[in-house]
């Protein structure tokens, strides 16, 4: 089993369509960080959350550390939105671990 | 603008051959990771490095190499004996903590 799964794996979305990607962890976490990978390879960090909700533009991510969860919100979703998103949870000492990634498609 | 810069983006090797994957950062960063990505699973970590001339092994280090001669280079050698080369490999650094800032990748392929 993963320490950390995203559901879902796939998202395909109209433009303007709110979206939510999941991310459930099974270890004790120092923080949760959501990730952005473009379609070329490289990675952009977008949030990093030990509690409660952080908003960023039209990103909004929680976290529930009770249920051991966070979800990933996007608004007003557009074509440029499209890219693997990857939680990550960092562990006790240098632990870090990565989820496998939903990658979303939004269609104009 | 300071950043992680990783060469070559995309890389081929002949079977034998150890080629070198280069990583560079100007962030001052103390931290530095590479990460080995695969079809349909996660980050793997394969070395890390906390200080210069120092560096830890990481989840599947076997058949890779690193040094850590300067606080600005990490750079990683895929060895011939990595039976299974073939894949996305990314660079990170931090300050000390968990990965802030990743390289856009290299992408290496057996030829």
């Amino acid at each position: 089993k993963n320490e950390v799964e995203q559901s879902p794996q796939n998202l395909t979305a109209q433009e303007g369509e709110f979206i939510t990607i999941n991310c459930s962890y099974s270890v004790g976490i120092s923080a949760l960080h959501w990730l952005q990978q473009h379609p070329g390879g490289g990675i952009v960090s977008l949030f990093m959350l030990s509690s409660g909700k952080k908003k960023h533009g039209r990103l909004i991510a929680t976290i529930n550390i009770q249920e051991k969860h966070s979800s990933l919100h996007i608004t007003a979703s557009h074509p440029r939105d499209s890219a693997v998103y990857i939680c990550a949870v960092g562990g006790a000492g240098n632990q870090f671990y990565f989820g496998t990634g939903t990658s979303l498609t939004v269609i104009p | 603008d300071g950043g992680i810069t990783q060469s070559p983006k995309y890389l081929f090797r002949k079977e034998g051959q150890n080629v070198t994957l280069s990583c560079e950062q100007n962030l001052n960063h103390d931290a530095m990771y590479w990460y080995r990505q695969d079809p349909g699973q996660g980050l793997r970590l394969i070395y890390y490095s906390q200080i210069v001339n120092d560096f830890q092994k990481g989840d599947i280090a076997e058949g890779y190499s690193v040094s850590r001669e300067k606080k600005e280079s990490f750079p990683l050698t895929v060895t011939s004996a990595q039976k299974n080369p073939t894949a996305f490999y990314l660079c990170a650094s931090s300050m000390g903590g968990p990965p802030q800032h990743f390289g856009d990748g290299t992408r290496l392929s057996i030829l």
